[in-house]
């Protein structure tokens, strides 16, 4: 596709609610990230996907959060039983490797509302 | 522990003025250093990216200073434009994760550039 794309744009739950939030890569695109983005802390990287595999998890903030890739394309971010400190702009980049490997192109994100 | 200190948090600047923007880094595995610009309501986008092996990269308006003994670099927006007006963040990553190639980037905390007429 054109660019990175995530569903929905915004999102408004209540506490204790499970949300799911898509993120469709550039075609192609063997790399996915997930990244959050909020007030207090800014930009931090929350899980990487290489093809279907996800062999850095470590900036998921705890059990409640998941996610998984299909088909090496489209990834899910599941959060279970949000709480309201989970408000906040979910972002997700996807990449090629190759010679510019490292430039990570991101989506518009997701903005969480936890009533 | 905040691994990419970013400053200043927000910046006024005349048109046609330069917008310098200084961040710090504590890891010295990071070897890609890379800027975004991201607009209200869009998601970052690259702007200009330096690695440690060169001083200095520039591309049009935008130029990139790396000081790799201080752990420093910068960002210098020349002939500062309305446009310009955003939040840009600074940004570093290292070399991935057991081969598997993860360039996860850890962000600075950003500074909200605006650029007055």
């Amino acid at each position: 596709g054109a660019g990175v794309s995530q569903s929905p744009s915004n999102k408004v739950t209540e506490k204790g609610k499970d949300v799911e939030l898509r993120c469709d890569p550039i075609s192609g695109h063997t790399a996915l990230y997930w990244y959050r983005q909020s007030l207090g802390q800014g930009l931090e990287f929350l899980i990487y996907f290489q093809g279907n595999s996800a062999p850095d998890k470590s900036g998921l903030p705890s059990d409640r959060f998941s996610a998984e890739r299909t088909g090496g394309s489209v990834s899910t971010l599941t959060i279970q039983r949000t709480q309201q400190e989970d408000s906040a702009v979910y972002l997700c980049a996807s990449s090629q490797p190759g010679a510019l490997r490292d430039t990570q192109y991101f989506g518009p994100g997701t903005r969480l509302t936890v009533l | 522990q905040q691994q990419v200190k970013q400053s200043p948090q927000s910046l006024i600047v005349q048109k046609g003025g330069i917008s310098i923007i200084n961040c710090a880094y504590e890891n010295t595995a990071f070897d890609y250093f890379p800027w975004y610009q991201q607009f209200p309501g869009k998601g970052p986008a690259l702007l200009i990216a330096i690695r440690p092996d060169v001083s200095e990269k520039k591309e049009g308006r935008f130029t990139i200073s790396f000081n790799k003994s201080a752990k420093q670099f910068s960002l210098h927006i020349m002939d500062s434009q309305p446009g310009d007006s955003a939040t840009y963040f600074c940004a570093a990553s290292k070399k991935g994760y057991s081969g598997a190639g993860s360039y996860q980037l850890t962000f600075g905390k950003g500074t909200k550039l605006s650029v007055i007429p």
